[in-house]
This record gives structure tokens, C-alpha cells and sequence, in this order.
């Protein structure tokens, strides 16, 4: 079956570094999204994508997020410089045809 | 605004107990509802979702949830739970006013079961 993978599943960085989260949805799939989960908090949105833009973000996707799709198959997430409260496990996810989202592993980011 | 709640944070179960996971929504329009569970060191995996029709769905692993679309709810059942479903469940809802589609997610109830 399918599946959404992410790489790394873990990343450590200094506060102000960039970084850049990989995702390779599921192909035949046309929506992607990023979310987010600070420890003890709530899955929060941050992105979704579709057709080579950004469709809808939150408030959270700010001037520091971007995302691209660089080669078809690809599909990142980029903070420019990252802050401490960056600091949480982010997730991709893709949809299917009938509004299903299926996500990946997760990447859990420190920033120090 | 919008959201999900999750009333139940932490559940513990004995094997065979039934079970039942609240799930409620603020929104008055078109909802699509859907329960994600995270096993262990594992990521979010479907368990069943609901976007019209027969508001009583059954999922994978014996899971059901029933949409009551006047209580705004959409809550989760097993009639026995094993081992096996400690787990991490999520209820998560996209209102179709969003036009990314995006979902928002309940706080999540940590249920472990007790062998």
C-alpha cells in the first residue's frame, strides 16, 4: 500500500539556522499538506497545496515558512531561521480523490 | 471560531471493556469527519470517516463512530477493546467553508488498555 514518507524523522538545529523538511506524497495525489504538533498540544494546520501554490495557510505560515514542490515528487517544507518555539513534530500529509488525507511519519524538529 | 474538542484526555480500559470517545465540533454548516488513531512510535492512520450518508460508520479494527448532526458530535465506539488499541486517538473535522480543505484536530485521548 502506498504510503506518505518523510525525511529526516529527526532533526536538531541552532536557533536561527534554516531547515528544510522533505516529504514524498503518495503519487497519484494532487493536495499536500504540512501541520504541526507542539508537544502537549494540539495537530495544528499550517499549509496546503495544490496545483504548484499554496491554496489556503494559517496563521502560523508566516514570511519564515515555505513550502515547494522543487521536482514533482517532492514536496518541503522551509523555515528560513528558525526560533526555539519552532520546535515540534511536523507532518505531511496527501489527499486522495475522495478528501482523504494520509500522512507521513513526522519529522521531529529541535531547535536549540 | 471554528474547532474541535475532545473531552476525554486520558482513558484506561481493561481488556473486553466497551468503549466510547467523545468527539464534538462548533460549526453549523457541511462538516467531513474523520478519527485518526497513532499507535506507538507509529504515524496518524485512518480509522474511518463520515462525509454524508448513513451517519452510523464503521471503520477498521472493529471501530465505529455515529455523526448526530443536532449534537454536533461524532463519537467513537469499540464494543470490546484489546491490548493491542493503546493507542492515541485523534477526531478531526474539515468545514467545508475552507477551501483547502484543512483539518482541524481535537486535543487527542490517550487510551491504554490494561491486559
Amino acid at each position: 500500500e502506498p504510503e506518505v514518507t518523510q525525511t529526516p524523522s529527526h532533526q536538531v538545529t541552532q536557533m536561527g539556522q534554516e531547515v528544510i523538511l522533505r516529504c514524498v506524497p503518495i503519487s497519484n495525489h494532487l493536495y499536500f499538506y504540512w501541520y504541526r504538533q507542539i508537544l502537549g498540544q494540539k495537530v495544528e494546520f499550517l499549509v496546503s497545496f495544490y496545483n504548484n501554490e499554496i491554496s489556503e495557510k494559517s496563521e502560523i505560515f508566516d514570511d519564515q515558512f515555505s513550502v515547494e514542490r522543487p521536482d514533482g515528487s517532492n514536496f518541503t517544507l522551509k523555515i528560513r531561521s528558525t526560533k526555539l518555539e519552532d520546535s515540534a513534530m511536523y507532518f505531511c500529509a496527501s489527499q486522495d480523490r475522495r478528501k482523504t488525507q494520509y500522512f507521513g511519519p513526522g519529522t521531529r524538529l529541535l531547535v536549540l | 471560531a471554528q474547532s474541535v474538542s475532545q473531552h476525554n484526555h486520558h482513558v484506561i480500559l481493561s481488556e473486553a471493556a466497551s468503549l466510547e470517545l467523545g468527539c464534538n465540533y462548533s460549526y453549523g454548516g457541511t462538516v467531513n469527519l474523520f478519527w485518526y488513531v497513532q499507535y506507538p512510535g507509529q504515524h496518524l492512520q485512518l480509522l474511518l470517516k463520515y462525509f454524508s450518508g448513513d451517519p452510523l460508520v464503521k471503520g477498521i479494527k472493529g471501530f465505529e463512530a455515529e455523526f448526530i448532526k443536532s449534537k454536533f458530535s461524532f463519537n467513537l465506539r469499540k464494543p470490546s477493546v484489546q491490548w493491542s488499541d493503546t493507542a492515541e486517538y485523534f477526531c478531526a473535522v474539515t468545514f467545508n467553508n475552507n477551501a483547502g480543505n484543512m483539518l482541524t484536530f481535537g486535543g487527542g485521548t490517550r487510551l491504554m488498555v490494561k491486559p
